[in-house]
């Protein structure tokens, strides 16, 4: 099985720059796709195959990845950020998620 | 506008089936991958099953393989799934959610809202 590791929990001052991890092995090899769920809500899309932005995300949002870890970068952090962010990939013919992050700002 | 409806949730005793749909409207039904995505109460995203666009190749979590059946039916923009022998940890939303495309590692660019199943005697 493949894992994608996540850090619980980041937070972050208004205005700064938040990054959240995700680790998997040669995870650098793989299109990593990156999602911000807000309380009671569904599912969004916000970087996908690494850094690319979903029409409608703000320039804001960012994603990188090289080696052992992807990375979300959000700049600029708006309170209306607070929320989870999950990384995926597809691996083997399975859909694989880190356990998520909750961004408090 | 894009959107996904799932329906079919409900209160299911241990060992019963729910079939969950997901009907869809706004864009090409069969020019996209489909997949059901589960979130348990208070967790974390975990897939548990994807399908092509004509429903040819098929996919499945190792905690709903043998239990959980998907399926499409393109004329009807409506994915399925059958749930069977269900158990407590089986407890969850389950959202649709549409590939970017028809190709496999595409992202899912749209999700539904989720329908929720609780597994209870």
């Amino acid at each position: 099985s493949y894992f994608l590791t996540q850090p619980p929990s980041v937070s972050v001052a208004p205005g700064k720059t938040a990054r959240v991890t995700c680790g998997g092995n040669n995870v650098g090899t793989q299109s990593v796709h990156w999602y911000q769920q807000r309380p009671g809500q569904a599912p969004v899309l916000v970087i996908y195959d690494n850094n690319d932005r979903p029409s409608g995300i703000p320039e804001r949002f960012s994603g990188s990845n090289s080696g052992n870890t992807a990375t979300l970068t959000i700049s600029g952090v708006e309170a209306g950020d607070e929320a989870d962010y999950y990384c995926q990939v597809w691996h083997r013919s399975r859909g694989v998620f880190g356990g998520g992050t909750k961004l408090t700002v | 506008q894009v959107q996904l409806v799932e329906s079919g949730g409900g209160l299911v005793k241990p060992g019963g089936s729910l079939k969950l749909s997901c009907l869809v409207s706004g864009f090409t039904f069969n020019d996209h991958y489909m997949s059901w995505i589960r979130q348990a109460p208070g967790k974390g995203l975990e897939w548990i099953s994807y399908i092509d666009t004509l429903g040819n190749v098929i996919y499945y979590a190792d905690s709903v393989r043998g239990r959980f059946t998907v399926s499409r039916d393109n004329a009807r923009n409506t994915m399925s799934l059958q749930t069977n022998n269900l158990r407590s940890e089986d407890t969850a939303v389950y959202y649709c959610a549409r590939g970017q495309d028809y190709i496999w590692g595409s992202p899912h660019d749209f999700w539904g809202q989720g329908t929720l199943v609780v597994v209870s005697s």
